[in-house]
């Protein structure tokens, strides 16, 4: 099965502080792509970041970091210092090779309280 | 560089009315990709057409939808005998395939759709 999976529904937090969104990920392919998205409350998504199976390494831009480990099919997201722009739904998603359609996870809404 | 663009932003019809969107893609992109968002869940995928070759389409996609891409540029997603339960935001995305590396979708604005 190809799944991703968001266990954190919502999370809220005060100005400042640091904050990891988690994702968990299910696929039989060995070759698969990565993403997170922002979706603002405009309703557009925004495109955050894209990882591929073979490069574990974790990114860093800014305030934003992500974490991708492959024994735990988990590529979780911390926002250092958050900020009240930063309030909006995140998803999660998975493309695997032999498709071409992004699943997507349920969202975590993150709200960054002034 | 202009996004990707979708219009209407904004339907509101009648129960049995058709609608029609519209999706104007990154000017490069040979990929569309049509998907379904409800309140509450993530977007899902409903077809996608590699210039103007429809490759694939979702369960989801009933028999009262349709979907075009006439000259491989924008895109038109039909839906006749609208029902209340069609009420969502569709969301458009295009991308650049060149072989097998998948490339990042670019989401538009989406048009919210709203069945009375």
């Amino acid at each position: 099965a190809q799944k991703v999976t968001q266990a954190q529904t919502e999370i809220s937090v005060v100005e400042k502080e640091d904050v990891t969104l988690d994702c968990v990920y299910e696929t039989r392919d060995t070759t698969y792509y990565l993403f997170w998205y922002k979706q603002p409350p405009s309703g557009e998504l925004v495109f955050l970041i894209r990882r591929n199976s073979f490069d574990e390494q974790n990114e860093i831009s800014g305030r934003y970091s992500w974490n991708f480990q492959k024994s735990t099919s988990s590529f979780n997201f911390t926002i250092t210092a958050s900020q009240v722009v930063d309030s909006a739904v995140y998803f999660c998603a998975l493309v695997y090779s032999s498709a071409s359609k992004i699943i997507f996870g349920s969202g975590t809404r993150l709200s960054i309280r002034p | 560089d202009t996004g990707v663009s979708q219009n209407p932003r904004h339907k509101i019809t009648k129960r049995g009315q058709n609608v029609t969107f519209r999706c104007d893609p990154i000017s490069e992109h040979n990929r569309l990709y049509w998907y379904r968002q409800t309140l509450g869940q993530g977007p899902e995928f409903l077809t996608y057409f590699q210039n103007e070759a429809q490759l694939e389409k979702s369960r989801l996609l009933s028999d009262r939808f349709s979907a075009e891409r006439p000259k491989g540029s924008f895109s038109t997603l039909e839906i006749q005998r609208t029902e209340q339960g069609d009420s969502a935001m569709y969301l458009c995305a295009s991308s650049l395939v060149r072989g097998a590396i998948q490339e990042t979708q670019y989401f538009g604005p989406g048009t919210r759709l709203l069945v009375l």
